[in-house]
């Protein structure tokens, strides 16, 4: 079955460390999203892809890094210089070119401060 | 910022009753679509509405659109203790070459047996 993967479910970093987290999807999407959740919030959007070997800063950009190698992978990185990482990460792909087309959505990441 | 603010933010109903969730935008759109998301998890694509568009159906659920108001309302009927979540709207913009959405804040539902 065609999905978005994300690992792992749960994530603890330490204080000065890097960590990154996994988004893998095989449904052929071009288009490729990282958001955060804070508890009982909305989704804010860190970044985006459009294409390989290319991503946008979204909202929230500062202490996250990106890269976008293959098509199916879109790996985040949660920077020591993001002081306030605890949250819910959410990977989502769609269809480029097309503006009706929902976007496909993993099951999370939660990432906790050790 | 968020595009949408949803309301009401909580909404606790007993099953077989309605539930009608509100969403308010900004700016001009090019879709507004409905997200659900059960605890712990990822957001699932309920129903898109284009703002050529004032009302859509899928099974139990209905959304309108009303762009003067720039406002959009989702309505499920007879709910069941498995539509307990929350719910999300999200709006693309016209000028949005990402394929992009903004999301409101969401709406908890609980729906009591």
């Amino acid at each position: 079955d065609g999905g978005i993967t994300q690992s792992p479910k749960y994530l603890f970093r330490k204080e000065g460390q890097n960590v990154t987290l996994s988004c893998e999807q095989n449904l052929n999407h071009d288009a490729m999203y990282w958001y955060r959740q804070d508890p009982g919030q909305g989704l804010r959007l860190i970044y985006y892809s459009q294409i390989v070997n290319d991503f946008q800063k979204g909202d929230i950009a500062e202490g996250y890094s990106v890269s976008r190698e293959k098509k199916e992978s879109f790996p985040l990185t949660v920077t020591s210089a993001q002081k306030n990482p605890t949250a819910f990460y959410l990977c989502a792909s769609t269809t480029t070119g097309f503006s009706n087309q929902p976007q496909h959505f993993g099951d999370g990441t939660r990432l906790s401060i050790l | 910022s968020q595009q949408g603010e949803e309301d009401p933010q909580a909404l606790s109903i007993q099953e077989g009753e309605n539930a009608t969730m509100n969403c308010s935008y900004k700016t001009s759109i090019n879709n507004l679509q409905w997200y659900r998301q059960n605890s712990g998890r990822g957001l699932v694509h309920l129903i898109l509405i284009r703002s050529n568009e004032r009302e859509k159906h899928s099974g139990r659920l209905r959304v309108t659109l009303d762009t003067s108001k720039k406002s959009s309302s989702l309505l499920i009927t007879a709910s069941r203790a498995a539509d307990t979540a929350s719910y999300f709207c999200a709006t693309r913009m016209n000028n949005n070459a990402g394929n992009m959405l903004t999301f409101g804040g969401g709406t908890r539902l609980m729906v009591k047996p």
